[in-house]
């Protein structure tokens, strides 16, 4: 089974400071691994992707995560917090599974992050 | 512009009275699929849809109905609400031949009296 976790459920940072959100996924086969965002009262927004290739995937707004098959690992990151980013993050796992036909994407619980000025 | 639309946005009901929130999307996707989200819980699959006329169960699928007469939409029908279905739901849907990237829909939060 495919699972998720997102170890942090809430975060603090100083704007200016880096950022790292950490995520662990579990998938039986190659995985595809999405971040997305969630303002207060807002839908989701794709952060990014990886599919395959170039395991450091570059995003939207400054985002960065770094693929890493060793360990599961999925992390996001950003070097200079910016107040705006102020939201919640998900991390998600997907994929084409051989003889399956549900493209379900698994979620993580979510890392709430808290930017103070 | 390539989207998913859900309505109604907001919704209060009350115990027991039907209520359906729809789903539409415009990218000629095969794959359609509806969420829940839930404080703490993240976002749990309801049902999904494989194409026209297929549906199967999701891990969260009690108390849910789906339908898919068509292919752009694909309706979440609550029969009979009740106040544990109050929550955010979020429709999605993805191409079947590519990379399982699926689009959100901009979500509906439904209040259960």
């Amino acid at each position: 089974a495919q699972s998720v976790t997102q170890p942090d459920i809430h975060i603090t940072v100083s704007e200016g400071a880096s950022l790292e959100l950490r995520c662990n996924y579990s998938y039986g086969a190659t995985p595809y691994l999405f971040w997305y965002v969630q303002s207060p009262g807002q839908g989701l927004q794709l952060l990014l992707k990886y599919f395959s290739g170039d395991t450091l995937v570059q995003g939207i707004k400054g985002f960065e995560a770094e693929f890493k098959r060793s360990q599961s690992s999925f992390n996001l990151r950003k070097p200079s917090v910016h107040w705006s980013d102020a939201a919640e993050y998900f991390c998600a796992v997907g994929g084409l599974r051989s003889g399956g036909s549900n493209y379900k994407l698994t979620f993580g619980k979510g890392t709430l992050l808290t930017v103070n000025p | 512009e390539a989207q998913v639309t859900q309505n109604p946005r907001y919704l209060i009901t009350v115990t027991g009275k039907k209520l359906t929130v729809t789903c539409s999307q415009n990218m000629n996707h095969e794959y359609m699929s509806w969420y829940r989200q839930d404080p703490g819980l993240g976002l749990r699959q309801i049902y999904y849809s494989m194409n026209v006329e297929v549906t199967d169960k999701g891990d969260v699928p009690e108390g849910y109905k789906v339908s898919r007469k068509e292919k752009r939409n694909f309706p979440l029908i609550l029969e009979s609400p009740s106040p544990n279905q109050t929550s955010l739901y979020f429709c999605a849907s993805t191409y079947t031949g590519g990379n399982n990237e699926q689009f959100f829909g901009p979500g509906t939060r439904l209040t259960v009296l």
